[in-house]
């Protein structure tokens, strides 16, 4: 069974400042990556994901993620965050093909200020 | 992108009642959908998977008679919470299977008294 770890629970930036959020997942095969972000009062969204191809995906918002094999990493990336970034992110990994259900790891709270 | 909707958003009910909870793909159909329960301060926990026309499937730990979940179309994925008690007050969320990527419904909070 694939396990996902996110390292940093809860992050506070400053407005302008960069943004790098660490995934590790565990699993013998390939697998489809995600990373959700879920703002305020809000339901999950996709921020973006990964299936193959070109390891360095970008998502909505200025998001980026890379996909690092041998690693097992998939970090979330943004040059420079907003306020309006303010949301929790959950990375997610899922076995490819077919209808598989999706792992989530426990999300990290991100609060930027103004 | 895919819109997924859940109804009630939010419901309080008497112990020992039952609550029914719909979700629906409003855009796409979707043969799988997921149920999952959000506790406070921690991730998601997949409860079962509802594959329309067939039994759904539950994780290990979730009552399956306590959780009642029917999947009768492509569009729609119901989860009845049968006699409830205020442990199972928790935030109910959805998805459904798309193009190998979940989408997800804005979630129910159940209040159970």
């Amino acid at each position: 069974a694939q396990s996902v770890s996110q390292h940093n629970h809860h992050v506070i930036l400053s407005e302008a400042a960069s943004l790098e959020l660490g995934c590790n997942y565990s699993y013998g095969g390939t697998v489809n990556l995600f990373w959700y972000v879920q703002y305020p009062g809000q339901h999950l969204q996709l921020l973006l994901k990964y299936f193959s191809g070109d390891p360095l995906v970008k998502g909505i918002k200025g998001f980026e993620a890379e996909f690092i094999k041998s690693k097992f990493s998939f970090n979330l990336r943004k040059p420079s965050v907003q306020w309006s970034d303010t949301a929790e992110y959950f990375c997610a990994v899922t076995p490819s093909g077919g209808y598989q259900k999706v792992t989530f790891g426990i999300g990290t709270k991100l609060q930027v200020i103004p | 992108g895919a819109v997924v909707s859940q109804h009630p958003s939010r419901v309080i009910c008497k112990s020992g009642t039952s609550v029914k909870i719909e979700c629906r793909s409003l855009d796409f159909q979707a043969t799988t959908m997921f149920w999952y329960r959000q506790f406070p301060k921690k991730s998601l926990m997949l409860m079962a998977t509802s594959n329309e026309g067939s039994k759904a499937t539950y994780e290990q730990g979730v009552e399956k008679d306590k959780f009642l979940i029917n999947h009768a179309s492509l569009t729609l994925s119901t989860l009845t919470v049968t006699s409830a008690h205020p442990e199972d007050s928790s935030f109910y969320i959805c998805s459904a299977h798309g193009q190998e990527t979940q989408y997800f419904g804005p979630g129910t909070r159940l209040l159970v008294l």
